[in-house]
């Protein structure tokens, strides 16, 4: 079965560095997604994107972030000064034809700000 | 406020007992999901119920849906060692972003 992959699987930065998390959706969707667990939390919404560009995104999703589809199969994410409250798991996922269908979730990427 | 408050947040069981998770959500909805995520790993979805849905199954789970109440519980029925995993509701608003609010989980534990 098809799969959404992430890598790397766990990334330690300096605070302030930039990070790229990288994910790759299964090919034929068209809706992709990032969102974060923070240790012991719940999983929290950061942005939806379709059509080349974010539909939805969340108030954590400030201007030191942003998502880029630069070819026809990775989608990222990139921080842009890491602060140490980035520390998380961060989950990319993509769905279907229709935006409400269940989503296909990666196994996230463990973020360490140091 | 938030949304999607679950209980119990842990549940612990003998293997071959039912669990049962409930779910609470706050604004109004196209479906509420279910999902599963195994220590370390990502979510499975696991079930889908749309909004004018009461019901659904889907094996050894079942899924109820109150929208008077704006409630959902997920049951699992004759529960096994494998399933000891955190699980989570999911509720999809009325925009077409795909945007999910998830639930706080219940931490399921199904003793051997």
């Amino acid at each position: 079965e098809p799969e959404v992959t992430q890598t790397p699987s766990h990334q330690v930065t300096q605070m302030g560095q930039e990070v790229i998390l990288r994910c790759v959706p299964i090919s034929n969707h068209l809706y992709f997604y990032w969102y974060r667990q923070i240790l012991g939390q719940k999983v929290e919404f950061l942005v939806s994107f379709y059509n080349n560009e974010i539909s939805e995104k969340s108030e954590i999703f400030d201007d030191q972030f942003s998502v880029e589809r630069p070819d026809g199969s990775n989608f990222t994410l990139k921080i842009r000064s890491t602060k140490l409250e980035d520390s998380a798991m961060y989950f990319c996922a993509s769905n279907g034809q229709a935006s409400n269908q269940p989503q296909h979730f990666g196994d996230g990427t463990r973020l360490s700000i140091l | 406020s938030q949304q999607g408050e679950e209980d119990p947040q842990a549940l612990s069981i003998q293997e071959g007992e039912n669990a049962t998770m409930n779910c609470s959500y706050k604004t109004s909805i196209n479906n509420l999901q279910w999902y599963r995520q195994n220590s370390g790993r990502g979510l499975v979805h696991l079930i889908l119920i749309r909004s004018n849905e009461r019901e659904k199954h889907s094996g050894r789970l079942r899924v109820t849906l109150d929208t008077s109440k704006k409630s959902s519980s997920l049951l699992i029925t004759a529960s096994r060692a494998a399933d000891t995993a955190s699980y989570f509701c999911a509720s999809h608003g009325s925009s077409n972003t795909g945007k999910l609010i998830f639930g706080q989980g219940t931490t399921l534990q199904v003793k051997p």
